[in-house]
C-alpha cells in the first residue's frame, strides 16, 4: 500500500467549474499536509498547506483535511485554463520527510 | 521562503559515468532532501541530508550509486553514479522553509533533467 494516494486522472472540468481533487494517506502519524502543482518540465509550486482538520480557504483554492477518515481533498473553484496542472498531494510527519502521492492531472476546457 | 539554486539544470551522459548535480541554499536550513522523479511519474525521496551526519537513504536506494555530499546548512551534492539508461529522470533537492504567516512548506531547487545514453 502507497502511504499516499491519489486518483491519476485525468480529471476534467469546464472552465468555471469547481474541480474536486482527492488524496488518502496511511500513515496516522503524518501532521501536516500539502497541495503542489507542477506544470509539465517544472518543479512543483506549494499551493496550500493543512495542519488540523477542517478547511483551509486561500482564494479559488480550499483545501480540507479529515485525520479520522484519512483524507485531504482540494477544491478549486471557478477553474480557469491556466489551472490545468498536475496536482500532487503530500504529506509529512516526525521526521520531516515528505511523501507524495502520484498526484492527478487536471483538465480545465475552455 | 528559502530559494534554491540547482545545477545543472539538464545533461546528457554516456552510460558507465557520473553526474554530480549542485543545490545551494540562500539561507542555513537543518535537513535537504533529494528527490527523484521518473519520466510520468510523482516525486520518489531518495535521502534526506543532515550537515554533519551520513545522509539517510529510503528503500530501493543505497549510497554507492547515490553518494551525498552535505559540507554546510547551504550546500548539498548528489551523485548519481555508474548511469544507466534507467537514471534518465529528473532529480529535485528539496528543503523546509518558513513562508507567510509563518506557515512552513518544502521548497524546491528548478530541478535538474538528467538523459542517459
Amino acid at each position: 500500500q502507497k502511504e499516499v494516494e491519489q486518483n491519476s486522472g485525468p480529471l476534467s472540468v469546464p472552465e468555471g467549474a469547481i474541480a474536486s481533487l482527492n488524496c488518502t494517506y496511511s500513515d496516522r502519524g503524518s501532521q501536516s499536509f500539502f497541495w503542489y502543482r507542477q506544470y509539465s518540465g517544472k518543479s512543483p509550486e506549494l499551493i496550500m498547506s493543512i495542519y488540523s482538520n477542517g478547511d483551509k480557504e486561500d482564494g479559488r483554492f480550499t483545501a480540507q483535511l479529515n485525520k479520522a477518515s484519512q483524507y485531504v481533498s482540494l477544491l478549486i473553484r471557478d477553474s480557469q485554463p491556466s489551472d490545468s496542472a498536475t496536482y500532487l498531494c503530500a504529506a509529512s510527519g516526525n521526521t520531516g520527510k515528505l511523501i507524495f502521492g502520484q498526484g492527478t492531472t487536471l483538465q480545465v476546457k475552455p | 521562503s528559502a530559494v534554491i539554486s540547482q545545477k545543472p539544470s539538464r545533461d546528457i551522459c554516456q552510460r558507465g559515468t557520473s553526474l554530480t548535480i549542485q543545490c545551494q541554499v540562500d539561507s542555513q536550513v537543518t535537513m535537504m532532501f533529494w528527490y527523484r522523479q521518473q519520466p510520468g511519474q510523482s516525486l520518489t525521496l531518495i535521502a534526506t541530508a543532515n550537515q554533519g551526519s551520513e545522509a539517510t537513504y529510503e528503500s530501493g536506494f543505497v549510497i554507492d550509486k547515490f553518494p551525498i555530499s552535505r559540507p554546510n546548512l547551504t550546500f548539498s551534492t548528489l551523485t548519481v553514479s555508474n548511469l544507466s539508461p534507467e537514471d534518465s529522470s529528473i532529480y529535485l533537492c528539496s528543503v523546509v522553509s518558513q513562508g507567510a504567516q509563518a506557515e512552513y512548506g518544502y521548497t524546491f531547487g528548478s530541478g535538474t533533467r538528467l538523459t542517459v545514453v
